[in-house]
């Protein structure tokens, strides 16, 4: 079985600091794909960055960037000069397969000003 | 634009009603989701819609009912739901064409049940 754990429920930054956010993974497949979603307040949740297991370079989208460590089963979220519209809760999602993601529980961040 | 688009945006209902939540999407995939998403609680995968073949029911209750015309278009029909069935609905869509694509989402149903 594929499990996602995100041990931070909470957690806060000031506006321009950085923060990183936390997820461990478990899966027994060789091949697989890790997402970050962003849900603000909105509701609708938004695909942050991906990160193919294959590859060993760290995914990176502007100020978003994760620290993948596959033996670890690590993959965690940084964020660069944090700003007010960061705020919102951040899952971890595994892809395995052809269409299945299994989500964290999810970690919210504060960015306050 | 997000490109799914899912309606109503909240729903209240009591436990004899029926209703259904629509979602549309315009981005041409070929894969459909339904999500449940409770507070405190992982996205809980529902159902899954393939070339429109229902490909992954996730032991859901038989009071939800999910419907695919098209792989545009994915309903959930509600009827006799429970307390325990207030949540936000989540529709989600992807081209299964490589394991590598993430699902798009809606803005999700609001229901709550009375």
């Amino acid at each position: 079985a594929q499990t996602v754990t995100q041990s931070q429920p909470e957690m806060s930054v000031q506006e321009a600091e950085t923060v990183t956010l936390s997820c461990t993974y478990d899966t027994s497949e060789n091949n697989y794909y890790l997402f970050w979603y962003k849900q603000p307040p909105s509701r609708q949740m938004i695909l942050v960055i991906r990160q193919e297991a294959y590859k060993q370079q760290n995914a990176t989208e502007n100020r978003f960037s994760v620290n993948f460590q596959k033996a670890a089963k690590s993959f965690s979220l940084k964020i660069s000069d944090s700003q007010l519209g960061d705020t919102a809760m951040y899952f971890c999602a595994l892809n395995t397969g052809f269409q299945k993601l299994v989500f964290g529980t999810g970690t919210r961040l504060l960015v306050s000003p | 634009e997000t490109g799914v688009t899912q309606t109503p945006r909240h729903l209240v209902m009591g436990m004899t009603n029926k209703k259904s939540l629509k979602c549309e999407q315009h981005l041409g995939h070929n894969a459909m989701y339904w999500y449940k998403q409770s507070a405190k609680k992982p996205l809980e995968l529902m159902f899954v819609y393939n070339f429109k073949e229902q490909t992954e029911n996730n032991s859901v209750p038989s009071r939800f009912s999910p419907e695919c015309p098209n792989s545009s278009h994915l309903f959930l029909h509600l009827h006799t739901l429970q307390p325990e069935d207030s949540a936000l609905y989540l529709c989600a869509s992807r081209s299964t064409g490589y394991s590598n694509q993430p699902q798009h989402f809606g803005d999700g149903t609001r229901l709550s049940i009375l």
